[in-house]
């Protein structure tokens, strides 16, 4: 079983439609919560930056952990086709050196 | 803020040459440097850490001796892809983080490096 399970898609929405993103992870541990979006044949780039549990919202965006499930999401509201994209959670322990553990990333399109 | 830089964006080498790669963090100076490789359609492997001024710590199946890292300051690490193979061609993406607020890492924009 990996450390962090993201569903890897595709998954298709019309524009305008709200999307919603997830990932499970199985090590209690883990502290630091992060959503990055990557666009094809780019870096990574940071969305959102959580700790502990609860909700953030930056925009049209909304991170929300649940770290009694191990659970965490990505809400993106009113999507647009520029936010077609791989959106990889990634997540780390306290304390630790910064390693990230990295789901596999969810592709998304949004179709206008 | 928070940019990183990495150099070059694309590179093409012969099987058996060796390839340098810079990432620069440009407004911020970054204790710890990461470089990963990411093949397509799968997610970040982290090859090694790097803290300025020591030896860079390498992820199990990683070979040290084949992908020299140099964390040279606080701005710039370098990772050598020595004896290139075509095994070797992949995306490689560094990144840097400022340290302090929980390993927050801001990231390269990647170089695809192809070796024939």
């Amino acid at each position: 079983q990996k450390e962090v399970e993201q569903d890897p898609g595709p998954l298709s929405v019309p524009e305008g439609a709200i999307v919603s993103l997830n990932c499970t992870y199985s090590n209690s541990a883990f502290q630091y919560f992060m959503w990055y979006r990557q666009y094809s044949r780019k870096g990574p780039e940071l969305l959102m930056y959580t700790y502990s549990s609860g909700n953030k919202e930056d925009g049209r965006f909304t991170a929300q952990v649940d770290k009694s499930s191990k659970y965490i999401s990505l809400f993106i509201r009113d999507s647009q086709p520029s936010d077609s994209a791989t959106y990889l959670c990634a997540m780390s322990v306290s304390g630790n050196t910064g390693k990230l553990i990295f789901g596999q990333g969810t592709t998304l399109q949004v179709k206008p | 803020g928070a940019v990183v830089s990495q150099h070059p964006s694309r590179v093409i080498c012969k099987s058996g040459t060796s390839v340098k790669i810079e990432c620069r963090s440009l407004d911020f100076q970054a204790t710890t440097m990461f470089w990963y490789r990411q093949f397509p359609k799968q997610s970040l492997m982290l090859m090694a850490t790097s803290n300025e001024g020591s030896k860079a710590t390498y992820e199990q199946g990683v070979e040290k001796d084949k992908f020299l890292i140099n964390h040279a300051s606080l701005t710039l690490s370098t990772l050598t892809v020595t004896s290139a193979h075509p095994e070797d061609s992949s995306f490689y993406i560094c990144s840097a983080s400022p340290g302090g607020r929980g390993n927050e890492q801001f990231f390269g924009p990647g170089t695809r490096l192809t070796v024939l």
